[in-house]
């Protein structure tokens, strides 16, 4: 399955199978991007990260793709478990010397299907 | 410890009334961080601190808002004059250098009533 980010919110897997989760972010000068996981109750957990010189990068299960051009981020879960379940969201920093804060994305609401 | 913790989970307040929030960053972290996440969904930047010193306040609506590291203390957000606008969940994350290697807390639930 696969979402297409602000205009889907909501993305429904069947378990097992692989999910890709959308991402635009809005400034051309970040430099750095994280996608977040978020259960139910609690904070972000970091799930990987990408740096901008770099246009992928691969985890345990789980591959963050960078398309600068476009200014498009996005997260592929493979093999989707019950416990994937939750709120994903991708962020951004500019390093810029003192303005290091991260912008988040709206999220997408990842419910895998047993 | 290895974990943000922030108090308390969950706040109550009639409009009007004063909120105080805490958060223990992580022992060697230097950076904390203050986030809004409203309707479970955006999160909104409030203030980040280096050490004691403010970092970055562009996101504090300082009428109302304040926020303190002080040393050997928990780091505080206090809103004063609280409005039904302000429930939402506040995170506090802390990290050894700015931007890289953020860890989040689970958040204080504020609600406004």
């Amino acid at each position: 399955g696969e979402s297409v980010g602000l205009h889907l919110p909501t993305l429904s897997v069947q378990e097992g199978d692989n999910s890709i989760i959308n991402c635009a972010y809005s400034n051309s000068a970040s430099d750095y991007f994280i996608w977040y996981k978020q259960e139910s109750g609690k904070g972000p957990q970091f799930i990987i990260d990408i740096r901008s010189n770099m246009d992928k990068r691969q985890g345990q299960r789980v591959t963050v793709l960078l398309n600068k051009t476009v200014k498009h981020l996005s997260l592929q879960i493979a093999a989707t478990q019950p416990g994937d379940s939750a709120v994903y969201f991708c962020a951004e920093i500019e390093s810029n010397f003192g303005n290091e804060k991260l912008t988040f994305g709206t999220g997408t609401r990842l419910t895998i299907i047993p | 410890g290895e974990e943000v913790a922030q108090t308390p989970k969950h706040l109550v307040r009639g409009e009007g009334q004063k909120a105080k929030l805490y958060c223990a960053p992580i022992k060697g972290h230097s950076y904390v961080f203050w986030y809004q996440q409203v309707l479970k969904n955006e999160f909104k930047f409030l203030i980040s601190f280096q050490n004691e010193n403010v970092f970055d306040e562009t996101g504090m609506p300082k009428e109302r808002f304040s926020a303190k590291c002080l040393p050997n203390s928990p780091c505080s957000l206090e809103i004063q004059a609280t409005k039904l606008e302000d429930s939402a969940v506040y995170f506090c994350a802390s990290s050894q250098s700015s931007g890289y290697g953020y860890t989040f807390g689970s958040g204080t639930r504020l609600t406004v009533v």
